[in-house]
């Protein structure tokens, strides 16, 4: 059985940077991508980003301020999102890609940013 | 890119069928056949229900139905029951190797 294990709610303050992880289990890590996808607060959901196999892709409009990476000795992904402004306040989920679809979903983590 | 485009409520009676539409444009839904839709009950993750269009993840019921006509996806939901009532987002495959979402749609059980 697929899981996905997010790390712990984060408080941030504007400008400060943010690194989310998440660790797959049931599935051989190395063999499908993970999707990162936000949802800010009574809104919708937005694709941040993606990375397989060492490629990335990412949103546009987070250009510049998101890196995603691997560990594939601790079979881990990670998100980090530097330049915090209250609009990147959201529940943050890292997923894996199968069929060409965002598959299994990891149950988030939540970012504030406050100052 | 921009959202895809889904009715913002759809509302239906127990054992009606319902259906929400997703519109895209020739750089997602119309030139993919990636579309799938997502399930979303109130403060839970996403859950994905359809893949590739139609294609249902083992232990979805098959109340759940999709298809597609150029631009617009539409998933439909047979047999509405109370267990139904959640947000639902289609999302879609880009010709920029992107995910796109829907805004989602509120199913409300009457």
């Amino acid at each position: 059985q697929v899981q996905l294990v997010q790390s712990g709610a984060e408080v941030k303050k504007p400008g400060a940077s943010v690194k989310v992880s998440c660790k797959p289990s049931g599935y051989t890590f190395t063999s499908h991508g993970i999707t990162w996808v936000r949802q800010a607060p009574g809104q919708g959901l937005e694709y941040v980003g993606w990375i397989y196999n060492g490629k990335i892709n990412h949103a546009q409009r987070f250009q510049g301020r998101v890196t995603m990476t691997t560990d594939t000795s601790t079979s881990t992904a990670y998100m980090e999102l530097r330049g915090l402004t209250s609009d990147d306040t959201a529940v943050y989920y890292c997923a894996r890609d199968l069929y060409y679809s965002v598959y299994d979903w990891g149950p988030g983590t939540p970012v504030t940013v406050s100052s | 890119q921009s959202a895809l485009t889904q009715p913002a409520s759809v509302s239906g009676s127990p054992g009606q069928s319902i259906t929400i539409s997703c519109t895209g444009t020739t750089s997602d839904v119309g030139g993919s056949d990636f579309v799938s839709w997502h399930q979303q009950q109130p403060g839970k993750a996403p859950k994905l229900i359809l893949y590739y269009v139609t294609n249902r993840p083992s232990g979805v019921s098959n109340r759940f139905s999709g298809s597609k006509s150029g631009n617009t996806a539409t998933l439909t939901i047979s047999g509405l029951q109370a267990e139904d009532e959640a947000d639902y987002y289609c999302s879609s495959y880009t010709d920029i190797n992107t995910w796109v979402f829907g805004g989602g749609t509120k199913v409300t059980v009457l």
